[in-house]
């Protein structure tokens, strides 16, 4: 099956400083691959759509400014929490979309644990 | 806009007792899939089942069987004779033909005690 990795794992960073997480899709190609976020005991809730080589799209209320989303190959997508706050911890989790071959289904990473202090 | 509905957020069994998650949604769509996904305690999420919209036919994986009806438009989950490697967040999850994206219902947290 197809398989998404996500780097790190989890990630402790102090107020003010940036985040980068990237996601990889391991053995297929994905035009497109999605961010969502989960807060504790909450769903997820997607926060953007990227697509490769081109801008992402965000969902209403996610600011792009500060989540920044880079596609640049069909193979990986990285998000970039700027200046990170407390408020920001969370459970940020991709998925990429297979083409043809799977039936155009998202695989989901394993999710990265952001916790600001 | 599409939109999934889990209406328990709880839920705790005793082992070996059957337990119904229940998932309705919404879409004006009539094509789309819809999805259980199951996320234990590390977070990561395992896929369980898709199903489309064309096809209504009931599914059944070991203790496991879905239960799609249109009519009322749902989308059950059964888990017959529970075990305690059940516990988790369940999601059930819309996906329309013409939307890139994913919706997910809020989760419901089940709990089997040994």
């Amino acid at each position: 099956g197809a398989v998404v990795s996500q780097h790190p794992s989890r990630v402790i960073c102090k107020s003010g400083t940036s985040v980068k997480i990237e996601c990889r899709s391991l053995d297929f190609q994905a035009t497109t691959m999605f961010w969502y976020r989960q807060f504790p005991k909450q769903s997820l809730m997607l926060m953007a759509t990227s697509n490769e080589g081109s801008k992402a799209t965000y969902e209403q209320g996610v600011e792009k400014d500060k989540f920044l989303i880079n596609h640049a190959s069909l193979t990986l997508s990285t998000l970039t929490v700027t200046s990170a706050h407390p408020e920001d911890s969370s459970f940020y989790i991709c998925s990429a979309r297979g083409g043809t071959t799977y039936h155009n289904e998202q695989f989901f990473g394993p999710g990265t644990r952001l916790t600001v202090l | 806009a599409q939109k999934v509905t889990q209406a328990q957020t709880e839920i705790s069994v005793v082992e070996k007792e059957d337990v119904t998650l229940d998932c309705v949604y919404e879409t004006r769509d009539t094509t789309y899939y819809l999805f259980w996904y199951k996320q234990p305690p590390s977070g990561e999420l395992v896929f369980l089942i898709r199903r489309n919209s064309f096809d209504e036919q009931n599914e059944i994986s070991g203790r496991y069987s879905w239960n799609f009806q249109k009519s009322t438009s749902s989308f059950n989950f059964t888990i017959t004779a529970s075990q305690v490697v059940d516990s988790a967040v369940y999601f059930c999850a819309l996906s329309e033909a013409g939307n890139n994206d994913m919706r997910f219902g809020a989760g419901t947290r089940l709990t089997v005690k040994p």
